[in-house]
């Protein structure tokens, strides 16, 4: 059975911290690994992943892929209330199905 | 503007009372999905399309019924709602070509569905 586990679960941080976000998976013919932001309403793309142990980056957000240990980081750096959403990552397998997590709650306190 | 939209955004219905979630694309989008979320559970597919007269279950498609006769509209039908179905809806599309890019999902603005 497919899974996909998030931790931490939730967490509260002040603005400017580092925080460190993980996705493990157990998915069958894994493709890709998508990472979303969600505020509150629909959620937003932030990064693809495809490959082992290439970064990739956008400003404050960077998100690197372990194929062989099957799991994803995402890493936002000098964090800012405008982060505070719940973060999701995604698995998908063949080119049809893609199955969430539960996603990490993050809140940046000023 | 690229977008999904999705109708309506809110619904009240009673139990067994057939409603339709509409949703269309204007990216000429292959894959259409549907989506559920709720607290604790995470988003989950209902059913997805990977073209016009394709469609394949999710992970939770009992209740719910789709069609995809146009490539831009993909409704989400339920003949007879019942109360564990009221949950937040999340229509999303994307390209289906395998390539950069290719498996990111645009995901309408929500519906949020109540069923007593």
């Amino acid at each position: 059975e497919d899974k996909v586990v998030q931790s931490p679960l939730s967490l509260v941080v002040h603005e400017g911290d580092t925080v460190t976000l993980n996705c493990s998976y157990e998915v069958t013919n894994f493709r890709s690994l998508l990472w979303y932001k969600q505020e509150k309403k629909a959620p937003t793309f932030l990064f693809m992943l495809t490959s082992s142990g290439i970064e990739k980056k956008s400003g404050r957000l960077s998100s690197i892929l372990d194929k062989k240990e099957l799991f994803s980081i995402l890493n936002i750096t000098a964090t800012q209330t405008g982060d505070s959403a719940v973060y999701l990552c995604a698995p998908s397998w063949g080119y049809q199905k893609v199955t969430f997590g539960t996603g990490t709650k993050l809140q940046v306190i000023p | 503007e690229a977008q999904v939209t999705q109708n309506p955004r809110y619904l009240i219905t009673v139990t067994g009372k057939k409603l339709t979630v509409t949703c269309s694309q204007n990216m000429n989008h292959e894959y259409m999905s549907w989506y559920r979320q709720d607290p604790g559970l995470g988003l989950r597919q209902i059913y997805y399309s990977m073209n016009v007269e394709v469609t394949d279950k999710g992970d939770v498609p009992e209740g719910y019924k789709v069609s995809r006769k146009e490539k831009r509209n993909f409704p989400l039908i339920l003949e007879s709602p019942s109360p564990n179905q009221t949950s937040l809806y999340f229509c999303a599309s994307r390209r289906s070509q395998h390539g950069q890019g290719s498996h990111e999902q645009y995901f309408g603005p929500g519906t949020r569905l109540t069923v007593t």
